[in-house]
């Protein structure tokens, strides 16, 4: 059974600082990895999707690696602001076509 | 392009009921996926309809139910609520769906905020 594990589980950093999120899943037999955003009182944003075949994504100051053969990945945001802070959640596609999803990371940029 | 809406935004009921939420995709989107969030369990995969046809089915009892009508919006029915029903329910809509691309961007509503008293 595909697990999905997030660390940490909060992370406050003063703005500016760059940062890592971490995910890691049991069960190399994936889809895909994607990282959304969640901010209080609305649903989830997409911001990156890395295909099972790609190692990365980039979106303007966010990195995404994936090492599928090590069920790890990890969300790089560069120069954090305040506006990034929010809830970030990774999800794998697994094998049943299921999205199954971390628990998350709250994170807080400290102004 | 309007984004997904969700119906009702907030919703409370006593044990015993039963509800019914509803999801409008993005224009042109066929998929609609549904999860539901709770503080305990986190986010789980409640089932996906692609062209009016249940797609795939997440582990939760038979008392969650849903359909999808020829426009593509979709509903999911909860019946006789148990408290542990209490949960932000979402919908996502998406081009192809979880089944049929892996590059598929899933756009997601704001989600339903159930209260089950």
């Amino acid at each position: 059974k595909q697990e999905v594990t997030q660390i940490p589980a909060a992370l406050s950093v003063p703005e500016g600082e760059n940062l890592v999120l971490n995910c890691s899943f049991t069960d190399s037999a994936i889809y895909n990895l994607q990282w959304f955003r969640q901010d209080p009182g609305k649903g989830l944003t997409s911001l990156l999707l890395i295909q099972s075949s790609q190692r990365e994504q980039t979106s303007g100051r966010l990195n995404a690696s994936l090492d599928k053969s090590s069920g790890r990945s990890t969300l790089y945001i560069a120069a954090s602001q305040p506006g990034d802070s929010a809830t970030y959640l990774c999800a794998v596609l697994d094998s049943n076509y299921q999205l199954i999803w971390g628990a998350g990371t709250k994170l807080i940029i400290k102004p | 392009k309007a984004g997904v809406t969700q119906t009702p935004r907030y919703l409370i009921k006593t044990r015993g009921q039963q509800v019914t939420l509803s999801c409008s995709p993005i224009s042109g989107h066929r998929s609609v996926s549904w999860y539901q969030q709770t503080p305990g369990q986190g986010l789980q995969f409640l089932f996906e309809y692609f062209s009016e046809t249940q797609r795939n089915k997440g582990n939760f009892p038979g008392r969650f139910s849903g359909r999808q009508f020829s426009n593509s919006r979709s509903e999911m029915n909860v019946s006789t609520l148990e408290l542990g029903d209490s949960a932000l329910y979402l919908c996502a809509s998406s081009l192809g769906g979880l089944a049929g691309s892996s590059t598929d961007t899933q756009y997601f509503g704001p989600g339903t905020r159930l209260t089950v008293l």
